[in-house]
């Protein structure tokens, strides 16, 4: 029971190219969540997926898209990178949005140059 | 979701207990007090949560006061692996949309 993965850890990019960050729970969670976390900062919520086949905007949507390819799995894409999205990201999932634990996994730090 | 207040950092000894406050003054009936923790950029890590009455778990206690507009995690027995920031978070349930809103939190840092 590995919980929740991300892939890749590190990335480094250049602006304007692209790159789909991948999250995957073994855990038969409903909800799943993308999160970034600038220095020094709390998380900040840029997509979420309540159920599989959903699809709704967080805090800070602009710049990414997301596609919830089955109940496992949660991709979040940059489709052309700035340097304002170096970040660290997290996927996190729970079992329902209201109320549940929500479980994160080790996040991607992505950095745009 | 209600605000809640952190103390920016505190110390305390390995092996004693860790006592970390959370002022949510403005908490509703409906909103459950939960905390996380985050080791060194890891991703946060699930501690505990309750709604009015207190709740322990293997990992540590959550003392909510009787009018709800406080609480205090304890860690019983701290270790130097318990050196986190620990983020107190008020959400609603029922219909929310399960946002979870992290503040600057507690910097613990427990020494020898």
């Amino acid at each position: 029971n590995a919980g929740v993965t991300q892939t890749p850890k590190f990335q480094v990019l250049k602006t304007g190219q692209s790159m789909t960050l991948q999250c995957a729970q073994d855990m038969n969670h409903n909800s799943m969540y993308w999160y970034r976390q600038d220095p020094g900062m709390g998380l900040r919520l840029i997509y979420y997926s309540a159920s599989e086949g959903t699809t709704d905007k967080g805090e800070v949507p602009n710049g990414y898209n997301v596609s919830r390819l089955n109940k496992r799995e949660f991709s979040l894409r940059l489709e052309s990178a700035a340097p304002s999205q170096t970040s660290v990201y997290f996927c996190a999932s729970s079992e329902r949005t209201d109320r549940d634990t929500q479980y994160f996994g080790p996040g991607t730090r992505l950095t745009v140059l | 979701d209600a605000k809640t207040t952190q103390p920016p950092s505190m110390d305390c000894a390995e092996g004693r207990a860790a006592n970390l406050p959370c002022n949510h003054s403005t908490i509703s009936g409906n909103e459950y007090v939960y905390w996380y923790r985050q080791i060194h950029s890891q991703g946060p890590q699930y501690i505990i949560h309750g709604l009015k009455n207190n709740e322990t778990n293997e990992m540590a206690s959550l003392i909510i006061t009787e009018d709800r507009k406080s609480s205090t995690l304890i860690l019983p027995h701290a270790t130097l692996r318990d050196t986190a920031v620990y983020y107190c978070i008020v959400r609603a349930g029922g219909t929310s949309y399960g946002k979870l809103t992290f503040g600057q939190g507690t910097i613990l840092t427990v020494h020898p």
